[in-house]
């Protein structure tokens, strides 16, 4: 069965990065594409970025250059790291496989920007 | 880049009853296969978030004969029949046939 965790932070300060961990069972992650989302207050929901079986990476213009997704093979596990966050990046974040369909999903983290 | 469209914030409906959701997207999601890259997706608390339907009608495993989705071109609808008290649920379309992708604002399904 495949799974997805997230893990992070909670809380982050304005103008800080925000880092985030997937934790990924019953699947290798240099197979697939490897995605994170979030979903703000209100529910409305972004997809950010990719990170594909390959290492290679697509982000979502939006993000610009504030974004980075990397992996750790030997872990099986997948990075979100969002530099200079603002209270618009208060959301809950999602880990999630596929690319054309979102197969499996992480539970999801909620993250605040506060000082 | 593609902007889907959910009219409905909310429906409000009995258990038993059939129910539409619908789905408009800005331009064509028709790809050169032939297939729609269109896909739902209910959430529900407490829950992981699970792919109901791709490429517009096709159901994933495990996912009941109730849900069905429908339509081509820039109008989608994916419809419950006789719906259970587990279906009530945020469901939102996505498409994937430009990057980026993108999602609808969401239906909120609740029990009238």
């Amino acid at each position: 069965e495949v799974q997805l965790q997230e893990s992070g932070p909670g809380l982050v300060k304005p103008s800080q990065s925000l880092s985030l961990t997937c934790s990924v069972t019953g699947y290798s992650i240099t197979s697939n594409y490897w995605g994170w989302i979030r979903k703000f207050p209100g529910n409305k929901m972004e997809w950010m970025g990719y990170i594909s079986y390959s290492g290679s990476t697509s982000y979502n213009p939006s993000l610009k250059s504030r974004i980075s997704i990397t992996r750790d093979t030997s872990k099986n596990q997948f990075f979100l790291q969002l530099n200079s966050v603002t209270t618009e990046d208060t959301a809950t974040y999602y880990c999630a496989s596929g690319r054309r369909v979102f197969d499996y999903w992480g539970q999801g983290v909620m993250v605040t920007v506060s000082s | 880049q593609i902007t889907l469209t959910q009219q409905a914030e909310s429906l409000w409906i009995s258990p038993g009853e059939r129910v539409s959701i619908t789905c408009r997207a800005s331009q064509s999601l028709l790809y050169t296969d032939g297939k729609h890259y269109l896909s739902w997706y209910q959430q529900r608390p407490g829950q992981t978030t699970k792919a109901l339907i791709y490429h517009a009608s096709v159901r994933t495993d495990g996912v009941p004969t109730r849900f069905i989705g429908s339509g081509s071109g820039t109008e989608f609808t994916l419809s419950i029949e006789h719906v259970q008290p587990e279906d009530f649920a945020i469901y939102y379309c996505l498409q994937t046939l430009k990057s980026p992708s993108t999602f609808g604002s969401g239906t909120k399904l609740e029990i009238k």
